[in-house]
């Protein structure tokens, strides 16, 4: 089944305690994006990659960081989080390099609980 | 940061009823534009991509047009059900390849039985 997976879908830590989310896809994509999402706030971007080892900012990559060593894989890492960081945060992969004319596929989301 | 505004915020529709809202954008060097539909504890999903002025799209009640020179785009559902009740994303695509997304906060619809 064609799928966009997160992990873990729910994690409570602590301030400071580096974590990564991970995001896999098995349809071949080439574009992969991180998304957080707050209440009044919408989705917004973190971080895109439109293929390996080509990562950039969206709107919001402060306190994240990303790498995208094979197609697939595209994790999301806080090196330290910190308690504005506790959101709703999706993975998204869309076939070409070129996301604007394919639509997004999402995953399941993870929410993160920071303390 | 670019602006992407949806309207209304909310909007409860009677079961039958035909309803649509607005997502509007920056007129200049559009791009692309899509729509998603996310309902409550799933993911979004996508309904529409735009990328023509003057585009219409339509999958089943849904339809969306596209008006790129004024810079909004809106979705139209006819004959609402319940099972329409969901967040209604627009997602503007940056100009200049660099392929950011910019979402609108989304409007959320409710189907009233």
């Amino acid at each position: 089944e064609a799928q966009v997976t997160q992990n873990p879908r729910y994690l409570i830590t602590v301030t400071g305690k580096k974590l990564t989310v991970t995001c896999s896809q098995n349809m071949n994509h080439e574009y992969m994006s991180w998304y957080r999402q707050d209440p009044g706030l919408g989705l917004r971007q973190i971080y895109y990659s439109m293929n390996v080892e080509v990562t950039d900012k969206g709107d919001v990559p402060e306190g994240y960081k990303v790498s995208r060593k094979e197609k697939r894989n595209f994790p999301l890492i806080l090196e330290s989080p910190s308690p504005n960081q506790t959101s709703l945060y999706f993975c998204a992969s869309s076939p070409s390099s070129r996301g604007s004319n394919q639509p997004q596929h999402f995953g399941d989301g993870t929410r993160l609980s920071i303390l | 940061i670019l602006n992407v505004e949806q309207s209304p915020q909310s909007l409860h529709v009677q079961e039958g009823d035909s309803t649509s809202f607005t997502c509007s954008f920056p007129s200049s060097n559009f791009y692309a534009l899509h729509w998603y539909r996310w309902e409550t504890a799933k993911s979004p999903e996508a309904l529409f991509v735009m990328t023509l002025n003057g585009d219409e799209k339509k999958k089943g009640r849904i339809s969306a047009t596209l008006n790129t020179k004024e810079g909004y785009s809106y979705l139209y559902i006819k004959g609402s059900q319940p099972e329409d009740s969901a967040t209604y994303l627009c997602a503007f695509i940056h100009p200049f390849g660099n392929e950011k997304l910019t979402f609108g906060t989304g409007t959320r619809l409710t189907i009233i039985p």
